[in-house]
């Protein structure tokens, strides 16, 4: 049972460069998120889905893009990367939004150069 | 004032103490709450949830809920090393039920 499945797990990013974070989950849950979390704080919200072809902004979604063609996918498009980007990435799901417990993916560290 | 707040700590007990973490929120009508372990470099997990007021015990973790003062707690009974980690309080606000609200979390460091 994977769960939720993130890749890559570390990333090296130059300046300006774009790049693409993958999340899947095989729980058929319809809630998907993507949060960021830096050092010492807590986790900020990116965007979210509530199903497939549905996504809505989150708290800090600036620099980011998102798609949501399948249930299972959710992934998250960094475009001109900045060195604020620079971050650990969490991409999570649910089965039911804040009513039931969400599930996280191992995390990608990336850093911005 | 911050929706969900929690006391940054470091929180520090000895070993087979009890380790008191609290969480504080502002809208009242806050549903879900939810206690997140996250050990250092890893992803959260899930320790408890709570739904109604009064307390909830799973084996050496109580959480304790009190929507008339708007705090839930989390209690750690005979703490090991083992629960040295950042303890995230998460809820869900009454205007919206599609995602969850987060505190900073707790720093818990329980001493041999």
């Amino acid at each position: 049972n994977a769960g939720v499945t993130q890749t890559p797990k570390f990333r090296i990013l130059k300046i300006g460069q774009s790049m693409t974070l993958q999340c899947a989950q095989d729980m058929n849950h319809n809630y998907m998120y993507w949060y960021r979390q830096d050092p010492g704080m807590g986790l900020k919200l990116i965007y979210y889905s509530v199903g497939a072809g549905i996504t809505d902004k989150g708290e800090v979604p600036n620099g980011y893009n998102v798609s949501r063609s399948t249930t299972e996918d959710f992934p998250l498009r960094l475009e001109l990367a900045a060195p604020s980007q620079t971050s650990v990435y969490f991409c999570a799901s649910s089965y039911q939004g804040g009513d039931t417990e969400a599930f996280f993916g191992q995390g990608t560290r990336l850093t911005v150069v | 004032q911050k929706e969900v707040e929690q006391n940054s700590g470091p929180l520090s007990v000895p070993e087979g103490a009890i380790a008191s973490l609290n969480c504080t929120y502002s809208d009242r009508g806050s549903q879900s709450f939810f206690w997140y372990r996250q050990y250092s470099g890893k992803s959260p997990e899930l320790i408890m949830f709570i739904y109604s007021n009064g307390d909830k015990e799973d084996g050496r973790f109580t959480a304790q809920l009190n929507k008339a003062s708007q705090y839930v707690s989390l209690l750690i009974r005979d703490s090991q090393p083992s629960d040295s980690a950042t303890y995230l309080c998460a809820l869900k606000n009454a205007g919206n039920n599609r995602k969850l609200i987060w505190g900073l979390g707790t720093s818990l460091a329980v001493n041999p």
